[in-house]
């Protein structure tokens, strides 16, 4: 089975500060990670993946996440936060390598992120 | 444009009655997801769909039932059989491996 937690259920952080969203996963094998983040009533918009390569992961917005497989963990990141980045993060993991079971998600509980000026 | 349209974004009814919710994407990704979005709880599997005519239950189907006639739409319905109808509920696609993308969700009310 394969599951995430996030441990944070809100992150408060000043503009012009680094922020950190933190997501541990258990997988059987080695793990597909993805990050997304929701705006209000809105849908998932997907900023960044890690299937395999370097464990530096860049994406869109400016956030980077880092892949530690001996930590199990996969750590949302980005350097200057911003007022716009306000907003509900979600982590998600797939077992790599499968087939047949179709491309299933699971997705931790979320992290509200909030930015203040 | 590409993407996923999801319809209406409201919905309003009354209970006992069912209700079907719209996804249609023209991404031609092979695979469809309905997630159900609770405050607090984050998204949850509720049907998926690797391939036309072909579809599988996720973590909470009981209530739920859906179609998938044709690749680009995967149409899901509320039936009365579910006890806490009230959700925002999200329709995504994918290829076989690799991120799913969202549509922009409809929020159901039940009264």
């Amino acid at each position: 089975a394969q599951s995430v937690a996030q441990p944070e259920d809100q992150v408060n952080v000043a503009e012009g500060n680094p922020l950190t969203v933190k997501c541990t996963y258990s997988v059987s094998g080695n793990p597909y990670l993805f990050w997304y983040v929701q705006y209000p009533n809105r849908g998932l918009q997907f900023l960044l993946k890690y299937i395999t390569g370097d464990n530096l992961v860049k994406g869109s917005y400016g956030f980077e996440a880092e892949f530690n497989k001996s930590q199990t963990s996969f750590h949302l990141k980005k350097p200057s936060a911003l007022v716009s980045d306000s907003a509900l993060y979600f982590c998600a993991v797939r077992e790599g390598g499968l087939t047949g079971g179709g491309n299933k998600l699971t997705f931790g509980t979320g992290t509200q992120l909030k930015v203040e000026l | 444009d590409g993407g996923i349209t999801q319809s209406p974004k409201y919905l309003f009814r009354k209970e006992g009655q069912n209700v079907t919710l719209s996804c249609e994407q023209n991404l031609n990704h092979d695979a469809m997801y309905w997630y159900r979005q609770d405050p607090g709880q984050g998204l949850r599997l509720i049907y998926y769909s690797q391939i036309v005519n072909d579809f599988q239950k996720g973590d909470i189907a009981e209530g739920y039932s859906v179609s998938r006639e044709k690749k680009e739409s995967f149409p899901l319905t509320v039936t009365s059989a579910q006890k806490n109808p009230t959700a925002f509920y999200l329709c995504a696609s994918s290829i076989e491996i690799g991120e799913q993308y969202f549509g922009p969700g409809t929020r159901l009310t039940v009264t």
